[in-house]
């Protein structure tokens, strides 16, 4: 099925370390929204973006509308262990929603 | 407010049985999205469904179809069931109103086939 590319797929980071992730598509996307998925859980809406250029902060969480409409970022500032889970970027294509192929986050206390 | 509502939370089935999983969106949407995560992959698009018609559907055989209700409920069917169909199925809901559009999804039923 169609996803979107996330980078990176994992990473384990120290407490209070800030973290960064991104998604990319070949498409170009009129909407993205940033997702935390807990294990056996469904995803939670973190940050909805609409506008190319756009920059949008939920406490420590940043997130960026790419000016190409093409890729979008995500940043978490200060981590904590709770930060831990799987992130998924979505863009709004002609399928609706597209995911991306996720984030895992490890947060080391 | 209720959020999205999925039942059954678990679906224990054996190869070639049919399944069947339902969900309630939030109150007030009339779009609903059906998605299927394989243990550690990502959401891959089903189905979606808005004011009670099928509107798209994603690479998926005939044998996974569904239907939206009047009340906006949704069932998602799957006949035939094959091991690999052993996975989360997550539900979301939207108000529809483009383009300022936010999906919110349930807990998810986990399928699994034996």
């Amino acid at each position: 099925g169609q996803q979107l590319n996330q980078s990176p797929q994992s990473m384990f980071i120290q407490e209070g370390e800030d973290v960064s992730m991104n998604c990319t598509s070949s498409s170009i996307f009129n909407t993205w929204l940033w997702y935390k998925q807990d294990p056996g859980e469904g995803p939670v809406l973190l940050i909805a973006l609409y506008k190319a250029g756009e920059l949008t902060s939920n406490g420590r969480l940043t997130a960026q509308f790419g000016i190409t409409r093409k890729d979008s970022f995500l940043n978490i500032s200060a981590s904590i262990p709770s930060d831990v889970g799987i992130y998924f970027c979505a863009g709004l294509g002609a399928y609706k929603y597209i995911f991306g192929t996720g984030t895992r986050l490890k947060v080391l206390a | 407010e209720a959020g999205v509502t999925q039942s059954p939370t678990h679906l224990i089935k054996t190869r070639g049985q049919q399944a069947t999983l339902r969900c309630s969106p939030i109150s007030g949407h009339t779009s609903v999205y059906w998605y299927q995560q394989a243990l550690g992959l990502g959401l891959q698009f089903l189905l979606w469904y808005d004011e009670g018609e099928e509107r798209n559907r994603g690479n998926f055989p005939p044998r996974f179809s569904g239907r939206q209700f009047p009340n906006y409920s949704s069932e998602l069917n799957v006949n035939a069931l094959e091991l690999e169909d052993s996975a989360l199925y997550l539900c979301a809901s939207s108000s529809g109103q483009v383009p300022n559009e936010k999906l919110f999804f349930g807990s998810g039923t986990q399928l699994s086939v034996l």
